[in-house]
């Protein structure tokens, strides 16, 4: 479809292990932003890219949790070292720029044993 | 400090009947927006709404109406005749001027319309 793309959809790793999370953005957004959602919760922020730059990595939670955007259009959100903490569903959304208008995708579900 | 409150956990209403979803904001700036998203069962978040802080006029869209107050810092929403499809997590937002729309969000209200 032509809507925003997370894989994978689901994730079980083990305490420790190196994760990477893929978000295909609708095409012709530029703006593209990465949320974490744990059960109950509303989205918080982790990254914000504008084209293949991050433009405001101030939601990152530690230096385990690292983004890339290298051509602009697809990102993936890489976690080291994994920990029980990192267990949520980790939202990808990406707008037209500067319209506020988030599109989001299913989002992928982290969990951590 | 931003703060988006939405004091309701959840909502139970039986179909047909009017609900109103609360939501209550705070910021120190001037020029801010407001949002209105939907989390249905799937889990994907639609976008409804966007208000900027000029605009205080009443947005009516179907069965949905949102009520924007500066004097209250409150954004409410409204869905008239509800109907089972309407089952989800509702979601209020802000974000304020210069943050490149990186929004800060309520807890969410989860609304259940009983047949």
């Amino acid at each position: 479809g032509a809507g925003v793309s997370q894989t994978p959809s689901n994730k079980v790793t083990e305490k420790g292990k190196y994760v990477e999370l893929r978000c295909d953005p609708i095409s012709g957004h530029t703006a593209l932003y990465w949320y974490r959602q744990s059960l109950g919760q509303g989205p918080e922020f982790l990254i914000y890219f504008q084209g293949t730059g991050a433009a405001d990595d101030s939601g990152l939670p530690n230096d385990r949790f690292f983004a890339v955007r290298p051509e602009g259009s697809v990102s993936t959100l890489k976690i080291q070292r994994t920990e029980r903490g990192d267990s949520a569903v980790y939202l990808c959304a990406s707008s037209p720029e500067f319209t506020g208008e988030l599109f989001f995708g299913e989002g992928s579900r982290l969990t951590v044993l | 400090a931003q703060k988006v409150t939405q004091a309701q956990t959840e909502i139970s209403v039986v179909e047909k009947e009017d609900v109103t979803l609360d939501c209550v904001y705070e910021t120190r700036d001037t020029t801010y927006y407001l949002f209105w998203y939907k989390q249905p069962p799937s889990g994907e978040l639609v976008f409804l709404i966007r208000r900027n802080s000029f605009d205080e006029q009443n947005e009516i869209s179907g069965r949905y109406s949102w009520n924007f107050q500066k004097s209250t810092s409150s954004f409410n929403f409204t869905i008239t005749a509800s109907q089972v499809v309407d089952s989800a997590v509702y979601f209020c937002a802000l974000s304020e001027r210069d943050s490149n729309y990186q929004l800060i969000w309520g807890a969410g209200t989860k609304l259940i319309i009983k047949p």
